[in-house]
This record gives structure tokens, sequence and C-alpha cells, in this order.
């Protein structure tokens, strides 16, 4: 069981938003702004697409936003296409004895 | 060309142990720490642990406190992980993985991964 809590999947059609949650805990998510999101393809390593809550790196489509509220944070894609369909994960330092935490995983479909 | 290049595949035995190897190049070697994250088949990414490669100071998850060791060569810009009495369940992809912050006296991590390496697969099977 994941620190972490995700939506094991989620889906939408070409062009619709979805928002993928990511809860935590007062020592993790809701505690500190080290919140991050990758997205991972099959067979590939992960890739940052969001960090620090709602920071995009350079190179990183404006579609794909962060936001948190208390103990939860979440990513949002807007305007899907065919290749956001991945696994996205979340993570968070915690101010546990494991440092890092992350979220089991979200599947992404395009419908 | 900013890159982590890992070492090749592994097969061990139970009880054995290994030590994965990733070369930084295309930016300055001590200055950023570096972390290890590790992905069983079909599952969740797990954090392992964090090495500065300036000073070499680790910290580990405590789930694998007593297991497992983190060292750096600054003369090849290369981090290291071994982790030792290997188990079944030990069987993963292992990343090494580039974090944001700065590694100078006094700093901290960012706590996220901008960079990463693309993996090693380590089997444990008798």
């Amino acid at each position: 069981q994941s620190a972490l809590t995700q939506p094991a999947s989620v889906s939408g059609s070409p062009g619709q938003s979805i928002t993928i949650s990511c809860t935590g805990t007062s020592s993790d998510v809701g505690g500190y702004n080290y919140v991050s999101w990758y997205q991972q393809h099959p067979g590939k390593a992960p890739k940052l697409m969001i960090y620090e809550v709602s920071n995009r790196p350079s190179g990183v489509s404006n579609r794909f936003s962060g936001s948190k509220s208390g103990n939860t944070a979440s990513l949002t894609i807007s305007g899907l296409q065919a290749e956001d369909e991945a696994d996205y994960y979340c993570s968070s330092y915690t101010s546990s004895s494991t440092y890092v935490v992350f979220g089991g995983g979200t599947k992404l479909t395009v419908l | 060309q900013v890159q982590l290049v890992q070492s090749g595949a592994e097969v061990k035995k139970p009880g054995a142990s290994v030590k994965v190897s990733c070369k930084a190049s295309g930016y300055t070697f001590t200055s950023y720490y570096m972390h290890w994250v590790r992905q069983a088949p079909g599952q969740g990414l797990e954090w392992m642990g964090i090495i500065n490669p300036s000073g070499g100071s680790t910290s580990y998850a405590q789930k694998f406190q007593g297991r497992v060791t983190m060292t750096r060569d600054t003369s090849t810009s290369t981090v290291y992980m071994e982790l030792s009495s290997l188990r079944s369940e030990d069987t993963a992809v292992y990343y090494c993985a580039r974090d944001n912050g700065i590694a100078a006296a006094g700093t901290t991590p960012y706590w996220y991964f901008d960079l990463w390496g693309r993996g090693t697969l380590v089997t444990v099977s008798s």
C-alpha cells in the first residue's frame, strides 16, 4: 500500500481535461510544498512534469498544471492528446524516516 | 549532453549483493544530490535513498537501512548503489535520479527528480 493515494485509472477523450488527485497527510503533502508529478510511458524512465506543487520544468507543455489544497495535490491535463496516455505518479517529501513517498500511480487512458 | 548512464542488467541469487552504477555527464557532478528509486515489475515507484556527491553523505529510507550503501567516485562522476542480502522481492528496475537542489554546505535537497537514468533491471532468482 502506497503512502500517497491516487486513483488507479482515469480516462478522457482527446481535447478534454482530466484531473488526477494525490491524497496524503499533514506529514507530507499537506505540510510541505515538495510535491512533484511524473509521467511514465511503458518501458521508459519517469519524466518530471510538475515540481514544487505547481511549477512546470522547461519543455513541459503548459497543458499540464498542478495545485494543492490541504492534504490533496492535483495534476490537471487539459486538451488531452494521445501521447498523454501513460502512468502518472505523485511524490512528496515526508517528515517520516522514509523522506520521500510516492503515490501508487494512475493509468491515464485517452479514449 | 546532460545524462545519467546506468550499468547493465544483473541476475543474482538470493542472499547475494548487487552493485549498480550511474555515471553522470554534461553537468557538474558534485553540484547536485542524487537519489535512487526502484520499481518492481508492474508496481509503483519506491524511494531508496539519497547521496550528496560532494561530501558523500547519505540518507536512506528506513526500509533499506542496513542493507543499502550508496557511494560515489568523483574522479569518474559515478554514483553507486549496493544492495545486500537480496531476496526475490528485490527484483526491480533500479533508477538513479538527480535532485535539482544544489549540493552545497548548508543546503538541502529539493526532493524532486529532474533527470533520470534509463534504469537497471536486477533479477533475484535461485
